[in-house]
């Protein structure tokens, strides 16, 4: 277990749709990221926030945000949802700059 | 930019056969480097990662990674592959300036044959 929780497990949806896709980081990590895997992107970064600011941006699109509370936990908002918006995305987190990164077991999105 | 490349898409191994798993790297100031395994539906999993220090790391299930900064390499290795080894690997760099982002590579999926 690696501590990071992320819900839900799977969500279908249609196009068109807003969602929003939640994250509890391990305790004490203060760093919070945002990764989606899709079958022919590999592991694509969207987003870092660090104890609630943004530090870091991936390939995130506009119709994507995303923001970090000051309890830490995170969340992701995916909006007007399109089929290619399929994937798992995962979130993990970690602590100072030279430990690893901890990954949730990731929300599985479909989007018909 | 930080980049990362594995140029296996596949590693099919022997079981008790040596394994190695390739990855190179491009990042702005010093790399942290780190090895993750993926199992189907789950996440990630941190399997060891190389800061400063000898350039050969020991991590979990008796994998190791070689850091040579000339060839800006770090790839994985085993001397003796399991069955369960059997997996898809994500080599990261993370860079020590420009917002510490963790870039992966593609993965390599490993088979290990019995």
């Amino acid at each position: 277990d690696s501590g990071v929780t992320q819900t839900p497990k799977h969500l279908i949806t249609a196009t068109g749709q807003r969602v929003t896709l939640r994250c509890s980081p391990r305790s004490g990590d203060l760093s919070v990221y945002w990764y989606q895997q899709s079958l022919d992107q590999g592991l694509q970064f969207l987003i870092q926030y660090y104890n609630g600011e943004e530090r870091a941006k991936g390939n995130i699109l506009e119709r994507f945000s995303a923001q970090q509370f000051p309890d830490l936990h995170s969340e992701l908002n995916l909006s007007s949802l399109e089929l290619g918006d399929s994937a798992l995305y995962f979130c993990a987190s970690s602590g100072p700059i030279n430990s690893p990164l901890h990954f949730g077991n990731g929300t599985r999105l479909t989007v018909t | 930019a930080q980049s990362v490349a594995q140029p296996e898409d596949q590693v099919n191994v022997a079981e008790g056969n040596p394994l190695t798993v390739k990855c190179t790297y491009s990042v702005s100031g010093n790399p942290y480097l780190f090895w993750y395994v993926q199992y189907p539906n789950r996440g990630l999993q941190f399997l060891l990662k190389y800061i400063t220090g000898d350039n050969l790391v020991k991590g979990s299930y008796g994998f190791e990674a070689e850091f040579n900064k000339s060839q800006t390499s770090f790839h994985l290795k085993k001397p003796s592959a399991l069955v369960s080894d059997s997996a898809l690997y994500f080599c990261a760099v993370r860079g020590d300036t420009g917002g510490f982002k963790t870039i992966f590579g593609a993965g390599t999926r490993l088979f290990v044959k019995a």
